[in-house]
């Protein structure tokens, strides 16, 4: 069956970095685009990367371009989010999420990310 | 970027009556291959999202036929015909038209 699994999460203090991770199981990895999604604490989804399935394409929420990067593995089947430059408002859960079509699928239970001081 | 406004924000029902929920795009979903690239998820408490409807009418595997998706354009709707306990959570839509795809500010749904 499908899993998507995320890990990486945990506190980190502002200005530093952090990387995510998504292992996948369950189907072919490298013919899905792939999709991180984050929640901040009692609000809403907001979409924060994408990459298409090949990698060939990469898009990104204004909130975190330029500090954020999006990549995947497909050796491993691994998706992966570079954090850097982390604030308090990027504080949330972070999911990773499984496009077919244009649509998420599958999704992972998430990771929390918590910026404190 | 594609705004994607939501109505209401929280809807409160009696089990077995309808409800409804309305998504309205700042520009239209319509792609030229005829299909609308608009999505319906379902945030059960405490859960992961879940898809409910993609492309504005079609029912994701599993998803029980009280569910139903419709509309055109900039202006969507998503039904549920007969509401049961367990539809209680928070609803969004999705443009899945533009990427980073915009998702609505959610519906909390809450059961009476």
């Amino acid at each position: 069956q499908v899993q998507l699994v995320e890990s990486g999460g945990g506190v980190v203090q502002p200005g530093r970095s952090l990387r995510l991770s998504c292992a996948t199981s369950g189907f072919t990895f490298s013919s899905h685009g792939m999709y991180w999604v984050r929640q901040a604490p009692g609000q809403g989804l907001e979409g924060a990367a994408l990459i298409w399935y090949d990698g060939s394409k990469k898009y990104y929420a204004d909130s975190v371009k330029g500090r954020f990067t999006v990549s995947r593995d497909d050796s491993k089947n691994t998706l992966y989010l570079e954090m850097n430059s982390l604030r308090v408002d990027d504080t949330a859960v972070y999911y990773c999420a499984r496009i077919t079509g244009a649509s998420l699928d599958y999704w992972g239970l998430g990771t929390l990310v918590t910026v404190s001081s | 970027d594609i705004v994607v406004t939501q109505s209401p924000l929280s809807l409160p029902v009696t089990p077995g009556e309808p409800a409804s929920i309305s998504c309205r795009s700042s520009q239209s979903l319509l792609h030229r291959n005829g299909y609308n690239y608009l999505d319906w998820y379902l945030q059960k408490p405490g859960q992961s999202p879940q898809l409910l409807i993609s492309l504005g009418s079609s029912r994701a595997s599993g998803v029980p036929d009280r569910f139903s998706g419709s509309g055109s354009g900039t202006d969507f709707t998503l039904k549920i015909s007969r509401v049961e306990a367990e539809d209680a959570g928070v609803y969004y839509c999705m443009e899945a038209l533009q990427p980073p795809y915009t998702f609505g500010r959610g519906t909390k749904l809450e059961i009476k």
